[in-house]
């Protein structure tokens, strides 16, 4: 069974268009994540979710909008879509907040054109 | 704000040899410090982790040991091989501005093992 899975897998688009990713983690996780990776493999997060509860929120642009149903999903809306939005985003969840390991989705390459 | 500092960027070793990656942190309170393997096209895996009370963790080929006092930490791999190639991130929890920790991310080392 996939712990962690990300839909969709690959995510081609035009500037200017809204999309969702969508993230279910089935490890009974408090805590869920969105990192991006640019071009230069560089890691930075984005947003926590812990129970449903935003409490992380990085400088990240408003047009970015997540969305947590329940504690087993978190959900990634981008609007009006820019280049540099081209990445790979990667779902991840850990047990609880803080400093405890994270398991991370199979990501989600978007490319913007 | 705090980071964490990874090096080398790139690191290439023959088969069998040892590789050793480092990094520091800037937070005093950090206490949880994990290192991740992503092949290309994949996700960063857990592989191994340690906490701020313990100063040495090994698993088979691979170690890891942590200097609080002068906060850096390495991954140690011995008897490298092929499959081994991989970007190599550590990490970090780093105090947030929500009071609560998060992992904080080196920037990598491209670690290649010629056969």
């Amino acid at each position: 069974d996939t712990a962690v899975s990300q839909t969709p897998k690959y995510l081609v688009t035009q500037m200017g268009n809204d999309k969702s990713i969508k993230c279910e983690q089935n490890l009974g996780h408090d805590t869920m994540y969105w990192y991006k990776q640019d071009s230069k493999k560089f890691l930075k997060i984005m947003f926590s979710y812990n129970n449903k509860e935003l409490i992380i929120n990085e400088t990240v642009p408003n047009r970015f909008s997540p969305k947590s149903p329940d504690k087993a999903h978190l959900n990634l809306h981008i609007n009006s879509l820019e280049l540099g939005d081209s990445a790979v985003y990667f779902c991840a969840s850990s047990p609880w907040a803080g400093g405890y390991e994270q398991y991370f989705g199979p990501g989600t390459r978007l490319t913007v054109t | 704000g705090e980071n964490v500092e990874q090096h080398p960027s790139t690191l290439s070793v023959q088969e069998g040899d040892s590789a050793v990656i480092k990094c520091t942190y800037s937070d005093s309170a950090s206490n949880y410090f994990p290192w991740y393997k992503q092949e290309l096209g994949k996700r960063p895996q857990l592989i191994i982790d340690i906490r701020s009370n313990v100063g040495e963790k090994k698993d088979q080929r691979i170690a890891v040991t942590l200097n609080k006092t002068a906060k850096h930490f390495s991954l140690h791999i011995t008897e490298t091989q092929p499959e081994d190639s991989a970007v190599y991130f550590c990490a970090a929890s780093i105090r947030s501005g929500a009071g609560s920790y998060q992992l904080t991310f080196g920037k990598g080392t491209k670690l290649s093992v010629i056969p």
